[in-house]
């Protein structure tokens, strides 16, 4: 069975940046039929897309994260890892990490959807 | 950016269908996904590729997605269906998007 556990330290100082690691197990994240994302959730509201890599390095990012976010694989500890700079409050939230299929795309969109994710961790952003 | 936008709140009486309803421009060409989430726990695929059922969800749960709208459909709701539901699509401009959420009470 894959599981997907996130780690990282929950109290991050504004203006640092928040590191969090994704260990896989029941599976290889060098399977080419999966990409490997990150969402979060904020107190009391929706789920945000922060990005999402492939194991040979590939990633995509929410567009208003970019210029904050860097997402890196290390396929030899079986593990993937999000790298958000320049914190604020409103970066607190619940990050979870999750598998999503490679999918397959027609004329007008993708088929990609998240099927495992991890438990989740909070991080704080606070002094 | 693209958008989806859902009700936040729908109620349902035991035994009912609910339906929470998933709103975006043309979203019936794009393949739309379904997660639950009950509190404090991660959230669970429950529809995926517009009608499919993962494995180990129940057949009460359905979907369907056509026009500006995509739609999760809960047959005969049980009390353990209460929980908040997101849908989710893929846009060529903002990647993954997910809606803002339906709060589903069963009355």
């Amino acid at each position: 069975q894959l599981q997907l556990q996130e780690s990282g330290l929950g109290l991050v100082k504004p203006s640092e940046t928040l590191s969090l690691t994704c260990t896989v197990s029941g599976g290889s994240i060098s399977s080419s039929s999966y990409y490997w994302g990150w969402i979060r959730q904020p107190p009391g509201q929706g789920l945000e897309w922060i990005g999402t890599i492939y194991y040979s390095g590939t990633t995509y990012y929410n567009p208003s994260l970019k210029s904050r976010v860097t997402i890196s694989v290390d396929t030899s500890k079986n593990q993937f890892s999000l790298r958000l700079s320049s914190v604020t409050a409103a970066d607190t939230a619940v990050y979870y990490c999750a598998r999503r299929s490679t999918g397959y795309c027609s004329s007008t969109s993708c088929n990609y959807y998240f099927d495992y994710w991890g438990q989740g961790t909070l991080v704080t952003v606070s002094s | 950016s693209y958008e989806l936008t859902q009700p936040p709140s729908v109620s349902v009486s035991p035994g009912q269908t609910a339906s929470i309803t998933c709103s975006g421009d043309k979203v019936g060409n794009k393949y739309a996904s379904w997660y639950q989430q009950k509190p404090g726990q991660s959230p669970v695929l429950v529809i995926y590729q517009d009608t499919k059922r993962p494995s180990g969800i129940p057949e009460r749960f359905s979907g369907s997605n056509s026009g500006n709208t995509a739609t999760l459909t809960i047959s005969g709701t049980q009390a353990m269906d209460e929980a908040d539901y997101y849908c989710q699509a893929w846009d060529s401009s903002t990647y993954v998007v997910f809606g803002g959420g339906t709060k589903l009470t069963v009355l």
